[in-house]
């Protein structure tokens, strides 16, 4: 099928860490990406990483992918309260559509 | 700055009566996408277009439409609406899909209920 996977909660405290999970199905896929979703508000692109890599750290995010588990995770570092939101993580299908295969998105909630 | 402009932000209607909603782009990208957002579902593809003229189905595409007459406009046309299309909608844009990510940016969003 098409269906990606993501927990649909998550809660942490101000200052630790956060660790979002994602499956997905496709092994051709050659992007994943991670976006994020604050109230009200589209969709902001945090991150993205090419099938062939394994890690991708941007500032505070670490992005992990284990392609063999087709398992994606995004890592926040000291998480803050602007930081809750909905996470949605997606694969690129190489078909004619191009188009964005979504999970159904983590609500990060921050904890002061 | 470049962006994705919707509008309307926000639309109450009734069953039945046509309307549009409109997408347009600054970036010269030739890829456009309409998404619907649901709870529980994430986003899905309703339709795209790879370039001017050039539409296509995505996964959900019934009770829509859509038009691709210049780079910019992606317009989406629900010609009959019903309360099943009550949904929060996203138009988003990236250049043609080649060999890099080709990120899609995103609009704001289109909140519509039907009646």
């Amino acid at each position: 099928g098409e269906d990606v996977e993501q927990s649909l909660f998550l809660s942490v405290r101000e200052g630790d860490s956060s660790v979002i999970n994602c499956t997905y199905t496709d092994s051709s896929s050659t992007y994943l990406y991670w976006y994020k979703q604050e109230p009200g508000a589209g969709l902001q692109l945090l991150t993205y990483i090419f099938s062939n890599m394994d890690m991708k750290q941007d500032q505070r995010l670490t992005v992990l992918l284990n392609k063999k588990d087709k398992h994606l995770s995004l890592r926040i570092a000291d998480t803050q309260t602007g930081d809750s939101a909905i996470y949605f993580c997606a694969e690129r299908r190489m078909d004619s559509s191009y188009k964005l295969i979504f999970g159904s998105g983590t609500r990060l909630l921050v904890r002061p | 700055e470049a962006q994705v402009t919707q509008n309307p932000r926000y639309l109450i209607t009734v069953t039945g009566k046509k309307l549009t909603v409109t997408c347009s782009q600054n970036m010269n990208h030739e890829y456009m996408s309409w998404y619907r957002q649901d709870p529980g579902l994430g986003l899905r593809q309703i339709y795209y277009s790879m370039n001017v003229e050039v539409t296509d189905k995505g996964d959900v595409p019934e009770g829509y439409k859509v038009s691709r007459k210049e780079k910019r406009n992606f317009p989406l046309i629900l010609e009959s609406p019903s309360p099943n299309q009550t949904s929060l909608y996203f138009c988003a844009s990236s250049r043609r899909v080649g060999g890099g990510p080709d990120t899609q940016y995103f609009g704001p969003g289109t909140r519509l209920t039907v009646l």
